[in-house]
């Protein structure tokens, strides 16, 4: 089954600090992974995906993610933290179709929130 | 933009209650998703569809229902709601290959 992993459930940073939050996948064929952010009673919001392509995506927000094959991981990144970036932070990997007529849904890791302090 | 909205912000509901949620979205997404967000355990696929009339369960279906009679619209249904069902609800729309967007939640008491 596709699958991702965030080993963090908290990661705490500093504002103007550069920060990562990471994720690990496992997949059958090749993987298409995507981050989402959500603030406070807020819905989530996409940030970014990775397809195929460049290794080194960039989302809204200036947040970028590492696709790295050789040791399955998407790590989140931001070179200079804000406060306002403070959030629960969500890895999701597209599922496999159940038949040839769905859609694809989407799994997604339990989540790290990220506190940036000032 | 793409809008997916959600019929409440918050909900309270007595044990044994029918309880309809409802979600709209504006892009003639082909997906629609229903998931539940409970602390600690992320998000978790209650049902999908991806087209009119058709659905998919997800990985906690039970206990729930869905209706989708217009291609906008998706509807989940608590035939009988419990207070194991007390969550944040998200619904979410896609095209058919693409990334999903979210509506704002429905956070739903049932006591």
């Amino acid at each position: 089954a596709q699958s991702v992993a965030q080993p963090e459930d908290q990661v705490n940073v500093a504002e103007g600090n550069p920060l990562t939050v990471k994720c690990t996948y496992s997949v059958s064929g090749n993987p298409y992974l995507f981050w989402y952010v959500q603030y406070p009673n807020r819905g989530l919001q996409f940030l970014l995906k990775y397809i195929t392509g460049d290794n080194l995506v960039k989302g809204s927000y200036g947040f970028e993610a590492e696709f790295n094959k050789s040791q399955t991981s998407f790590h989140l990144k931001k070179p200079s933290a804000l406060v306002s970036d403070s959030a629960l932070y969500f890895c999701a990997v597209r599922g496999v179709k159940t038949n040839s007529n769905s859609g694809y849904a989407l799994n997604f890791g339990k989540g790290t929130s990220l506190l940036v302090t000032p | 933009d793409v809008k997916v909205t959600q019929s409440s912000r918050y909900l309270v509901k007595r044990t044994g209650e029918k309880v309809f949620l409802e979600c709209v979205q504006d892009m003639d997404h082909e997906n629609m998703f229903w998931y539940r967000q409970d602390p600690g355990l992320g998000l978790r696929l209650i049902y999908f569809s991806y087209d009119v009339k058709m659905k998919e369960k997800g990985d906690i279906p039970e206990g729930y229902s869905v209706s989708r009679e217009k291609k906008e619209r998706f509807s989940l249904i608590l035939e009988s709601a419990s207070t194991n069902q007390t969550s944040m609800y998200l619904c979410a729309s896609s095209k058919r290959e693409f990334e999903q967007y979210f509506g704002p939640g429905t956070r739903l008491t049932v006591t």
